[in-house]
């Protein structure tokens, strides 16, 4: 079983939708969670942080279920740059450094 | 202030060849990691190093790669007898504490082609 796994995707909606990942992980040790955001051939970017009672940034919500092992982030009325690879971030067993999920990738249409 | 600098942006080697990586992490950061990421694939843990120490090799091949963070200059991935196989994306990250509980600082990646 992968550390961390996601849908590949790609999840293909239409400007304005709502449209929701997630991300399952196999270390129930685990303590930091993130979203980071990938567009095609460039590094990764930190999206958000991912806390227990949940948060909310703009658009971007983030949830950790810590009972069922897993990580959700929603995204409300896409944009055409919302058009990315949504990649699952969580620290491993020593917690000193992070392991990638394979990435779930989005395409807004117009 | 700068980012994780990484250079060269892309490098281009034939079979046999060697390849040298370096990565200049951010002002204040002193730890360091590797990562790869194939073509269509995800990214993969290589090495976590800080200065003059490997801290985490778990990720790397057993042979012909090898990671180094000197006190003095930038960290240096090296492939040896680079093989088509080792054509991918390989991106180095810094932070500030290593704990493993802070955001990662990415640089832009060096895209190695093997001919």
């Amino acid at each position: 079983r992968k550390e961390v796994e996601q849908d590949p995707g790609p999840f293909n909606v239409p400007e304005g939708a709502t449209v929701a990942f997630n991300c399952t992980y196999s270390n129930s040790a685990s303590q930091s969670f993130f979203w980071y955001r990938q567009d095609c051939r460039k590094e990764p970017k930190l999206l958000m942080s991912v806390y227990s009672s949940g948060n909310e940034d703009g658009r971007f919500t983030a949830q950790l279920n810590r009972a069922s092992q897993y990580i959700s982030l929603l995204i409300r009325d896409s944009k055409l740059s919302d058009s990315a690879t949504y990649l699952c971030v969580v620290n491993n067993n020593a917690g000193n450094m992070l392991t990638f999920g394979g990435g779930t990738r989005l395409m807004v249409k117009p | 202030n700068a980012g994780v600098m990484q250079n060269p942006r892309h490098l281009v080697r034939r079979r046999g060849q060697e390849a040298r990586l370096r990565c200049s992490p951010m002002k204040g950061h002193s730890h360091v990691y590797w990562y790869r990421q194939l073509p269509e694939e995800g990214l993969k843990f290589m090495v976590y190093l800080q200065k003059e120490n490997i801290i985490d090799e778990s990720g790397m091949p057993k042979e012909r790669f090898s990671a180094e963070f000197p006190k003095e200059g930038p960290s240096i991935l090296r492939i040896q007898q680079v093989v088509r196989g080792d054509s991918a994306a390989y991106f180095c990250a810094s932070s500030l504490t290593g704990t493993g509980v802070e955001k990662l600082f990415f640089g832009s990646g060096t895209q190695l082609s093997v001919l």
